[in-house]
């Protein structure tokens, strides 16, 4: 059965902390993305990767970074945490261009 | 402004009702999906229907694609209290590579 797995469910930092959200699939698939989901915005693509050490741009980059050293492990990584990173991160991964599978979520809250 | 948006933004019903979401999207798409969330969780994928299809079944769910008019429903029939979730289409733009957009969801409410 396909998984996904989220380093945390809950998460609390402080400002300017270095945060990071680790999300690995056992699926053996190749692209793998990060989401924030925030209410009433759906979800927003941050970054995604289509092969190890590779890295694509979302639509949300700005205060984040990724890292893929691994085919099933895809790392985000928020350098200077800031209160309106406070969010629910979704990892996802998929094998072509269609079905997601989802991680279960990371909610980060950043006081 | 996002590629896929749902409507309505909520709805309430009772068990047993039939349930219709729709999806509005802006460019041409290789195919479009329907995810599920359950509250404070990850999204599950429903199913997906491509770009030269016009309607798909999964069991309870019923899909329709009309790409004249850029739009998707979602009907779950006779919805139980568990189907309460947020409901999210997706698409995939035939230019947009490797990026899936989401629409904002359509949050339904199924009273037991």
């Amino acid at each position: 059965d396909v998984k996904v797995t989220q380093s945390s469910r809950y998460l609390v930092k402080r400002t300017g902390e270095k945060v990071f959200l680790e999300c690995v699939q056992d699926m053996d698939h190749e692209n793998m993305f990060w989401y924030r989901q925030d209410p009433g915005l759906g979800l927003r693509l941050i970054y995604f990767s289509y092969d190890v050490k590779m890295k694509e741009k979302g639509d949300i980059p700005e205060g984040y970074s990724v890292s893929r050293e691994k085919k099933e492990r895809f790392s985000l990584i928020l350098e200077s945490a800031s209160t309106n990173q406070t969010s629910m991160y979704l990892c996802a991964s998929s094998l072509v261009t269609d079905t997601q599978y989802f991680g279960p979520g990371t909610r980060l809250t950043v006081l | 402004s996002q590629q896929g948006e749902e409507d309505p933004q909520a709805l309430s019903i009772q068990e047993g009702e039939n349930a219709t979401m729709n999806c509005s999207y802006k460019t041409s798409i290789n195919n479009l999906q329907w995810y599920r969330q359950n509250s404070g969780r990850g999204l599950v994928h429903l199913i997906l229907i491509r770009s030269n299809e016009r309607e798909k079944h999964s069991g309870r769910l019923r899909v329709t694609l009309d790409t004249s008019k850029k739009s998707s429903s979602l009907l779950i029939t006779a919805s139980r209290a568990a189907d309460t979730a947020s409901y999210f289409c997706a698409t995939d733009a035939v230019t947009g590579g490797f990026k899936t957009i989401f629409g904002a969801g359509t949050r339904l409410f199924v009273k037991a």
